[in-house]
């Protein structure tokens, strides 16, 4: 069955990029929305954005200035970078695959990854 | 945007129990609503689409109703696997999660 797995940096420092990808593993990228959400400590999952595999992007309005998705069909894998980070960053982020368009709502979802934004 | 509300925010609830959690939204969505369950440290999974429709292998004791604005997520019989934070999304309009509600042991 299709498996998710996040990888990048555990530590940003402020100002700078935060980068993550998720690779799609048992199955097939193509043909799919892939979301990314995140998740602070003990607070609610916050939706960021999705990326179609035709590169086709939407992101969520409050974090749309410093969010930018990026998919590679050929690795399987897709991608979110996330500019000028902030304290306020620090979350776990995890991937998902988005089959909301297709009436079913995200339904594999990676185990997620911390991120901590610190100098 | 769309904005999603649960309620309660905390809910102490016993084995056995019938426990219901209601989610609204700001604006109508339809039937386009999903239902997660989180437990500490994991991601969520899903448990209900489109409003009512169980996913594969989820218990027949969860269920979902709603359309609209106003949605609900019962639990039949609470087990002790049940004890988690539950969260609606919506996903009329790309996907917002309301922020979820603790269900802990009475």
């Amino acid at each position: 069955q299709v498996q998710l797995q996040e990888s990048g940096p555990g530590l940003v420092k402020p100002s700078e990029t935060l980068s993550l990808t998720c690779t799609v593993s048992g199955g097939s990228i193509s043909s799919y929305y892939w979301s990314w959400i995140r998740q602070p400590a003990g607070k609610g999952l916050e939706w960021i954005g999705r990326i179609y595999t035709s590169g086709s992007t939407n992101y969520n309005p409050s974090l749309k200035s410093r969010v930018t998705m990026s998919v590679d069909t050929s690795k399987n894998q897709f991608s979110l970078k996330l500019s000028s980070v902030t304290a306020a960053d620090t979350a776990v982020y995890y991937c998902a695959r988005d089959l909301s368009t297709l009436g079913y709502g995200m339904d594999v979802w990676g185990q997620g990854t911390t991120v901590t934004v610190s100098s | 945007d769309i904005q999603m509300t649960q309620s309660p925010s905390t809910l102490s609830a016993s084995v056995g129990d019938r426990v219901t959690i209601t989610c609204r939204a700001s604006q109508s969505i339809s039937s386009w609503l999903a239902w997660y369950q989180q437990k500490p440290g994991k991601a969520p999974k899903l448990l209900i689409y489109k409003a009512s429709s169980l996913e594969s292998g989820v218990p027949s004791r969860f269920s979902g109703s709603g359309s609209g604005t106003e949605f609900t997520l019962t639990i039949s019989s609470l087990q002790p696997d049940d004890f988690a934070t539950y969260y609606c999304q919506q996903y009329n309009s790309y996907a917002a999660f309301g922020q979820g509600t603790k269900v802990e042991i009475k």
